[in-house]
């Protein structure tokens, strides 16, 4: 079966730092590119970064640009998303997801992450 | 990067068509055809509809097109069934390694 499980979400304060996790199984998690996509309370989608098949190759939103960091380690089929400096604005479902580049399938099911003193 | 224009909401009767309108400009959706559609239930993660356009993964019901003209994209679906209604997003490359969404579109089915 398909699957990609997320962790690492949370409370966390304004101008603090979360990772997130999100561990592929049931697909060749190397020959995806690699996506995460952010949901405030309420609100539409908005993409946030994504990372090559090798990760060598990131893009970010400018919203996140210098903030937050992709990165995916194949050995262990896991994507991560460091997220330093943290804003209110910042607080939304975050999913992570394979696909192309420009798609994303499959998804992960969403992990919350709240940025509130 | 604004967002692709989405109506807020569309409606149809059981069988009936609907096409959701998903509107950017040349730098977006009218400069690549990488136009991708998501269904989302409440509670749930998306789904791919579409992709490149009008491409349909394995699974998704053949009621469900794409299409693009100029600086729109939409989504038609066909035969319209209680299990289509849901929050439906279209999304392009924007250039400079980039993606945006649309606003979202909710479809009640009457």
């Amino acid at each position: 079966e398909v699957q990609l499980v997320q962790s690492g979400g949370g409370l966390v304060q304004p101008g603090g730092s979360l990772r997130l996790s999100c561990a592929a199984s049931g697909f060749t998690f190397s020959g995806y590119w690699m996506h995460w996509v952010r949901q405030a309370p309420g609100k539409g989608l908005v993409w946030v970064s994504r990372a090559s098949t090798d990760g060598r190759s990131t893009n970010y939103a400018d919203s996140v640009k210098g903030r937050f960091t992709i990165s995916r380690d194949n050995a262990k089929n896991t994507l991560y998303l460091q997220m330093n400096s943290l804003r209110a604005e910042d607080t939304a479902v975050y999913y992570c997801a394979g696909g192309y580049p420009t798609w994303f399938d499959p998804w992960g099911q969403g992990t919350l992450v709240t940025v509130s003193s | 990067q604004s967002a692709l224009t989405q109506p807020r909401s569309v409606s149809g009767s059981p069988g009936q068509s609907v096409t959701i309108s998903c509107t950017g400009t040349s730098s977006d959706v009218g400069g690549y055809n990488y136009v991708s559609w998501y269904q989302q239930h409440p509670g749930k993660a998306p789904k791919l509809m579409i992709y490149d356009v009008s491409k349909r993964p394995s699974g998704v019901p053949d009621r469900f097109s794409g299409s693009k003209s100029g600086n729109t994209a939409s989504l038609t679906i066909s035969g319209l069934q209680a299990e289509d209604e849901a929050d439906y997003y279209c999304c392009s490359y924007a250039g400079s390694y980039t993606l945006v969404f649309g606003g979202g579109t909710n479809l009640t089915v009457l």
